[in-house]
């Protein structure tokens, strides 16, 4: 089946920094990515959708000064938590969507984030 | 815009028992309903999906049902197992890059 790898898988940082997290669709090209932020036992809230070689569209209240996203190629998206403060602590997740009809997207696994 | 909303949030059930999740979805052009598990702080995973031009489908102990008419699709588990604890997601698309997800169920399976 498809692969979509996420990196890091966890990552510490002090307040006030950026942390850049990577989206890699491994065995297939993504037409669309997607950024999620999931909270402890919370739905998947959707951040921002991006498509290759286009600016991301980002959800009502989603700061997209504060989440850069990136969709430089068909395999590969970035989100960047710029300034970082603890209130940004989550798991972010990114899904590939392949783009051809009925298909489902599929999920990296996640990065766990925490600002001190 | 699409709007999905998913039932029970918790489901509690004996081993052995069968358990059934709804969802409902507001958007007629909605055709592919996906299903994911997913495992603490794990990725979500898809078990099961339908696409609008079928009422009904099953993988060994695990069934989806859509009503399109009520704008309805429920996941059915049967036989259920302790390793079926987890938290499901219903979702609904419309093969425009678009998902919309329920809020989940996290389901219970007592040994």
């Amino acid at each position: 089946g498809a692969v979509v790898s996420q990196h890091p898988s966890r990552v510490i940082c002090k307040s006030g920094t950026s942390v850049k997290i990577e989206c890699r669709s491994l065995d297939f090209q993504a037409t669309t990515m997607f950024w999620y932020r999931q909270f402890p036992k919370k739905s998947l809230m959707l951040m921002a959708t991006s498509n290759e070689g286009s600016k991301a569209t980002y959800e009502q209240g989603v700061e997209k000064d504060k989440f850069l996203i990136n969709h430089a190629s068909l395999t590969l998206s970035t989100l960047t938590v710029t300034s970082a403060h603890p209130e940004d602590s989550s798991f972010y997740i990114c899904s590939a969507w392949p783009g051809q009809g009925w298909e489902t997207q599929y999920f990296g696994p996640g990065t766990r984030l925490l600002v001190l | 815009g699409e709007n999905v909303e998913q039932h029970p949030s918790t489901l509690s059930v004996q081993e052995g028992d069968s358990a059934v999740i709804k969802c409902t979805y507001s958007d007629s052009a909605s055709n592919y309903f996906p299903w994911y598990k997913q495992e603490l702080g794990k990725r979500p995973q898809l078990i099961i999906d339908i696409r609008s031009n079928v009422g009904e489908k099953k993988d060994q102990r695990i069934a989806v049902t859509l009503n399109k008419t009520a704008k309805h699709f429920s996941l059915h588990i049967t036989e259920t197992q302790p390793e079926d604890s987890a938290v499901y997601f219903c979702a609904a698309s419309n093969t425009g890059n678009q998902f919309y997800f329920g809020t989940g169920t996290s389901l219970t399976v007592i040994p």
